[in-house]
């Protein structure tokens, strides 16, 4: 499977400020996606992020707040915009591919908490 | 609202018995599952996925899938303190390679 890297592991940020979350894979993918998982919760997906299109955002998600770049197939980033303490969560991107296609494999994971 | 089931547990299991994780699914398009294994304060990790009706085993676990029932399950033979986590169950429901996750099933193994 690929690896998958995320940067920031983990940051805490003061409330109505911005963080830009990096995924970075060492091979190239055509899908990525985003997901949260509050705290004691499952996996919510955020969006779906193809190189070269817009991407795709999930109910209960909008562009504004949570922008998302994809300038390649080995990379993309996720914004999380005038954050509160509700944004607390851990952000996981996801890429899909590797031996068996339809299998999605996920990076480490950003822990952010907002005050 | 498509949804996925799982009994969120814990599901405390002997050292060396048999785990059966359960889940069911509402959406009668999907088309392929998988189950992930997140330990605490970790990302999810691919254990196991099932295409077909039946039966799939990898190692000590082995995937059951009935669609027509619209129930996947998961069982870990012998399991070990090392299967203790947290099992997701995940439906693909679209072609864009969408997972739908349930609440997740955790397991405690005793020594």
């Amino acid at each position: 499977s690929a690896v998958i890297s995320q940067k920031p592991s983990r940051d805490i940020c003061q409330r109505g400020t911005s963080l830009t979350i990096q995924c970075q894979v060492d091979s190239q993918v055509t899908m990525m996606f985003w997901y949260r998982q509050q705290p004691g919760q499952s996996l919510t997906l955020i969006a779906t992020a193809n190189q070269g299109s817009e991407a795709t955002y999930e109910s209960g998600f909008v562009i504004d707040k949570f922008p998302i770049s994809r300038p390649n197939l080995t990379f993309s980033t996720l914004t999380v915009s005038n954050m509160s303490p509700e944004d607390s969560s851990i952000y996981l991107c996801s890429v899909e591919g590797g031996k068996h296609p339809d299998t999605q494999y996920f990076g480490p994971g950003t822990r952010l908490t907002v005050l | 609202q498509k949804e996925v089931e799982q009994n969120s547990g814990p599901l405390s299991v002997p050292e060396g018995a048999i785990a059966s994780l359960n889940c069911t699914y509402s959406d009668r398009g999907s088309q392929s599952f998988f189950w992930y294994r997140q330990y605490s304060g970790k990302s999810p990790e691919l254990i196991m996925f099932i295409y077909s009706n039946g039966d799939k085993e990898d190692g000590r676990f082995t995937a059951q899938l009935n669609k027509a029932s619209q129930y996947v399950s998961l069982l870990i033979r012998d399991s070990q303190p090392s299967d203790s986590a947290t099992y997701l169950c995940a439906p693909r429901t679209d072609s864009w390679g969408k997972l739908q996750f349930g609440a997740g099933t955790q397991v405690v193994v005793t020594p």
